[in-house]
Protein backbone atom coordinates (compact mmCIF):
# COMPACT_ATOMS: atom_id res chain seq x y z
CA UNK A 1 0.00 0.00 0.00
CA UNK A 2 0.44 3.47 -0.47
CA UNK A 3 3.38 4.97 2.59
CA UNK A 4 3.47 9.04 2.97
CA UNK A 5 6.60 10.43 5.02
CA UNK A 6 6.58 14.05 6.27
CA UNK A 7 9.21 16.57 7.16
CA UNK A 8 9.58 18.18 9.34
CA UNK A 9 7.52 16.85 12.75
CA UNK A 10 8.34 20.47 13.81
CA UNK A 11 8.69 23.60 12.00
CA UNK A 12 9.65 26.97 13.67
CA UNK A 13 9.48 30.51 11.64
CA UNK A 14 9.44 34.07 12.54
CA UNK A 15 6.59 36.09 11.16
CA UNK A 16 6.56 36.89 7.79
CA UNK A 17 9.28 34.42 6.77
CA UNK A 18 8.18 31.44 4.55
CA UNK A 19 7.67 27.75 5.49
CA UNK A 20 8.38 24.66 4.04
CA UNK A 21 6.95 21.20 4.70
CA UNK A 22 7.96 18.47 2.26
CA UNK A 23 6.26 14.22 1.44
CA UNK A 24 7.39 11.90 -0.18
CA UNK A 25 5.00 8.95 -0.98
CA UNK A 26 5.47 5.24 -2.76
CA UNK A 27 2.69 4.80 -4.57
CA UNK A 28 3.85 5.57 -8.45
CA UNK A 29 0.31 5.30 -8.82
CA UNK A 30 -1.37 8.03 -6.36
CA UNK A 31 -2.90 10.66 -8.15
CA UNK A 32 -4.37 13.05 -5.44
CA UNK A 33 -2.48 15.36 -3.10
CA UNK A 34 -3.95 16.98 -0.92
CA UNK A 35 -2.90 19.55 2.25
CA UNK A 36 -5.06 20.21 5.02
CA UNK A 37 -4.58 22.34 8.07
CA UNK A 38 -6.02 21.10 11.72
CA UNK A 39 -6.30 23.25 14.76
CA UNK A 40 -6.28 22.28 17.95
CA UNK A 41 -9.28 20.03 18.66
CA UNK A 42 -10.68 20.61 15.01
CA UNK A 43 -11.53 18.73 12.41
CA UNK A 44 -8.78 19.00 9.42
CA UNK A 45 -9.35 21.83 6.72
CA UNK A 46 -8.50 21.22 3.32
CA UNK A 47 -5.97 24.30 2.11
CA UNK A 48 -4.75 23.13 -0.94
CA UNK A 49 -4.25 19.98 -3.58
CA UNK A 50 -2.91 19.13 -6.30
CA UNK A 51 -3.32 15.82 -9.32
CA UNK A 52 -1.03 14.68 -10.60
CA UNK A 53 -1.21 16.06 -14.13
CA UNK A 54 -0.23 19.50 -12.88
CA UNK A 55 3.25 20.43 -11.43
CA UNK A 56 2.50 23.20 -9.22
CA UNK A 57 -0.71 25.10 -7.89
CA UNK A 58 -0.53 28.67 -5.63
CA UNK A 59 -3.62 30.04 -3.83
CA UNK A 60 -2.71 33.46 -2.44
CA UNK A 61 0.45 32.87 -0.07
CA UNK A 62 -0.13 28.88 -0.15
CA UNK A 63 1.50 26.92 -3.11
CA UNK A 64 2.40 23.27 -3.69
CA UNK A 65 4.57 21.65 -6.25
CA UNK A 66 5.09 18.17 -7.31
CA UNK A 67 7.70 15.89 -8.26
CA UNK A 68 6.36 12.95 -9.63
CA UNK A 69 9.66 11.33 -11.06
CA UNK A 70 11.14 11.61 -7.49
CA UNK A 71 7.80 10.97 -5.80
CA UNK A 72 7.37 14.06 -3.43
CA UNK A 73 5.50 17.42 -3.05
CA UNK A 74 5.92 20.22 -0.85
CA UNK A 75 3.55 23.19 0.73
CA UNK A 76 4.98 26.50 0.75
CA UNK A 77 3.75 29.29 3.07
CA UNK A 78 4.89 32.85 1.82
CA UNK A 79 4.74 35.96 4.57
CA UNK A 80 3.41 33.60 7.11
CA UNK A 81 1.18 35.10 9.82
CA UNK A 82 0.25 34.25 13.70
CA UNK A 83 -2.79 32.20 12.31
CA UNK A 84 -0.94 29.86 10.04
CA UNK A 85 0.14 28.18 13.38
CA UNK A 86 -1.43 24.87 13.10
CA UNK A 87 -0.48 20.67 12.53
CA UNK A 88 -0.39 20.69 8.79
CA UNK A 89 -0.90 17.15 7.11
CA UNK A 90 0.09 15.72 3.61
CA UNK A 91 -1.72 13.19 1.74
CA UNK A 92 -2.26 10.76 -0.64
CA UNK A 93 -4.49 8.88 -2.79
CA UNK A 94 -4.68 6.51 -6.40
CA UNK A 95 -8.36 7.41 -6.77
CA UNK A 96 -8.66 10.48 -6.70
CA UNK A 97 -9.33 10.45 -2.75
CA UNK A 98 -12.19 7.87 -3.42
CA UNK A 99 -10.34 4.90 -1.51
CA UNK A 100 -9.43 7.01 1.38
CA UNK A 101 -6.28 9.16 1.66
CA UNK A 102 -3.25 7.78 3.18
CA UNK A 103 -1.40 10.46 5.95
CA UNK A 104 1.71 11.69 6.53
CA UNK A 105 2.15 12.37 10.29
CA UNK A 106 2.26 16.03 10.50
CA UNK A 107 3.95 18.96 10.89
CA UNK A 108 3.55 21.34 13.61
CA UNK A 109 3.67 24.98 12.46
CA UNK A 110 4.84 27.57 14.76
CA UNK A 111 4.84 31.33 14.04
CA UNK A 112 6.82 32.95 16.50
CA UNK A 113 6.03 37.26 17.15
CA UNK B 1 -26.57 21.75 4.22
CA UNK B 2 -25.68 20.59 7.74
CA UNK B 3 -22.30 18.99 5.78
CA UNK B 4 -20.95 15.80 7.32
CA UNK B 5 -22.09 15.12 10.83
CA UNK B 6 -21.11 12.85 13.28
CA UNK B 7 -22.64 11.38 16.65
CA UNK B 8 -21.38 10.95 19.53
CA UNK B 9 -19.31 13.78 19.73
CA UNK B 10 -17.77 12.28 23.08
CA UNK B 11 -17.63 8.44 24.55
CA UNK B 12 -16.38 6.60 27.46
CA UNK B 13 -16.73 2.86 27.28
CA UNK B 14 -15.28 -0.26 28.98
CA UNK B 15 -13.66 -2.67 27.57
CA UNK B 16 -15.36 -5.76 26.01
CA UNK B 17 -18.54 -3.32 25.32
CA UNK B 18 -19.82 -2.54 21.75
CA UNK B 19 -21.12 0.87 20.29
CA UNK B 20 -21.99 2.33 16.73
CA UNK B 21 -20.27 5.62 15.85
CA UNK B 22 -23.09 7.99 13.50
CA UNK B 23 -21.74 9.64 10.55
CA UNK B 24 -24.25 11.36 8.00
CA UNK B 25 -23.84 13.59 4.97
CA UNK B 26 -26.14 15.73 2.94
CA UNK B 27 -24.22 16.57 0.11
CA UNK B 28 -25.02 13.36 -1.61
CA UNK B 29 -21.60 12.21 -2.04
CA UNK B 30 -20.41 8.68 -3.25
CA UNK B 31 -17.67 8.65 -1.55
CA UNK B 32 -17.14 8.08 2.13
CA UNK B 33 -14.59 6.64 4.56
CA UNK B 34 -13.43 6.89 8.50
CA UNK B 35 -9.85 7.76 9.94
CA UNK B 36 -8.61 7.74 13.46
CA UNK B 37 -6.30 9.83 14.55
CA UNK B 38 -4.12 9.46 17.62
CA UNK B 39 -0.70 11.76 19.20
CA UNK B 40 2.02 11.53 16.61
CA UNK B 41 0.25 9.47 13.93
CA UNK B 42 -1.80 11.55 11.26
CA UNK B 43 -5.16 10.07 10.24
CA UNK B 44 -5.09 6.25 9.27
CA UNK B 45 -7.85 5.30 7.15
CA UNK B 46 -9.63 2.73 8.78
CA UNK B 47 -12.87 1.72 6.07
CA UNK B 48 -14.00 3.39 3.02
CA UNK B 49 -16.99 3.24 0.23
CA UNK B 50 -17.30 4.15 -2.98
CA UNK B 51 -21.55 3.71 -2.88
CA UNK B 52 -24.30 2.30 -0.83
CA UNK B 53 -23.46 -1.41 -0.87
CA UNK B 54 -19.81 -1.05 -1.61
CA UNK B 55 -17.38 -1.30 1.34
CA UNK B 56 -13.54 -2.23 1.39
CA UNK B 57 -10.63 -2.67 4.19
CA UNK B 58 -8.41 0.54 4.61
CA UNK B 59 -5.17 0.65 6.18
CA UNK B 60 -6.41 -0.55 10.14
CA UNK B 61 -9.84 -2.35 9.73
CA UNK B 62 -9.60 -4.86 12.64
CA UNK B 63 -12.00 -4.23 15.40
CA UNK B 64 -14.26 -2.57 13.23
CA UNK B 65 -17.16 -3.08 11.12
CA UNK B 66 -19.16 -0.61 8.56
CA UNK B 67 -21.69 -1.66 6.19
CA UNK B 68 -23.33 1.38 3.32
CA UNK B 69 -27.45 1.20 3.25
CA UNK B 70 -28.20 4.25 2.07
CA UNK B 71 -25.89 6.94 0.65
CA UNK B 72 -26.17 9.41 3.55
CA UNK B 73 -25.35 6.58 6.31
CA UNK B 74 -22.04 5.38 6.98
CA UNK B 75 -21.72 3.54 10.18
CA UNK B 76 -18.80 2.27 12.18
CA UNK B 77 -19.14 -0.10 14.82
CA UNK B 78 -16.79 -1.39 17.48
CA UNK B 79 -17.73 -4.93 18.10
CA UNK B 80 -15.78 -5.74 21.26
CA UNK B 81 -13.94 -2.19 22.58
CA UNK B 82 -10.37 -2.49 23.32
CA UNK B 83 -8.41 0.49 25.05
CA UNK B 84 -6.23 0.72 22.13
CA UNK B 85 -9.15 1.66 20.13
CA UNK B 86 -9.14 5.17 22.56
CA UNK B 87 -8.59 7.78 19.82
CA UNK B 88 -10.62 10.44 17.82
CA UNK B 89 -12.79 9.11 15.10
CA UNK B 90 -13.44 11.58 11.65
CA UNK B 91 -15.79 10.25 9.05
CA UNK B 92 -15.09 12.11 5.81
CA UNK B 93 -16.94 12.38 2.54
CA UNK B 94 -16.03 13.48 -1.20
CA UNK B 95 -18.58 13.83 -4.18
CA UNK B 96 -16.62 12.09 -7.02
CA UNK B 97 -18.00 13.69 -10.07
CA UNK B 98 -14.32 15.16 -10.87
CA UNK B 99 -14.17 16.73 -7.30
CA UNK B 100 -11.62 15.08 -4.75
CA UNK B 101 -11.96 17.44 -1.93
CA UNK B 102 -12.85 15.30 1.72
CA UNK B 103 -14.84 17.17 3.89
CA UNK B 104 -14.32 16.31 7.19
CA UNK B 105 -17.10 15.49 10.32
CA UNK B 106 -16.49 17.27 13.06
CA UNK B 107 -15.34 14.13 15.16
CA UNK B 108 -15.99 11.73 17.99
CA UNK B 109 -13.34 11.51 21.04
CA UNK B 110 -13.73 7.97 21.89
CA UNK B 111 -12.16 6.42 25.40
CA UNK B 112 -11.96 2.98 26.53
CA UNK B 113 -11.43 1.79 29.82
Amino acid sequence: GENVEQHPSTLSVQEGDSAVIKCTYSDSASNYFPWYKQELGKRPQLIIDIRSNVGEKKDQRIAVTLNKTAKHFSLHITETQPEDSAVYFCAASEGGGADGLTFGKGTHLIIQP
Amino acid sequence: NAGVTQTPKFQVLKTGQSMTLQCAQDMNHEYMSWYRQDPGMGLRLIHYSVGAGITDQGEVPNGYNVSRSTTEDFPLRLLSAAPSQTSVYFCASSGGQGSYEQYFGPGTRLTVT
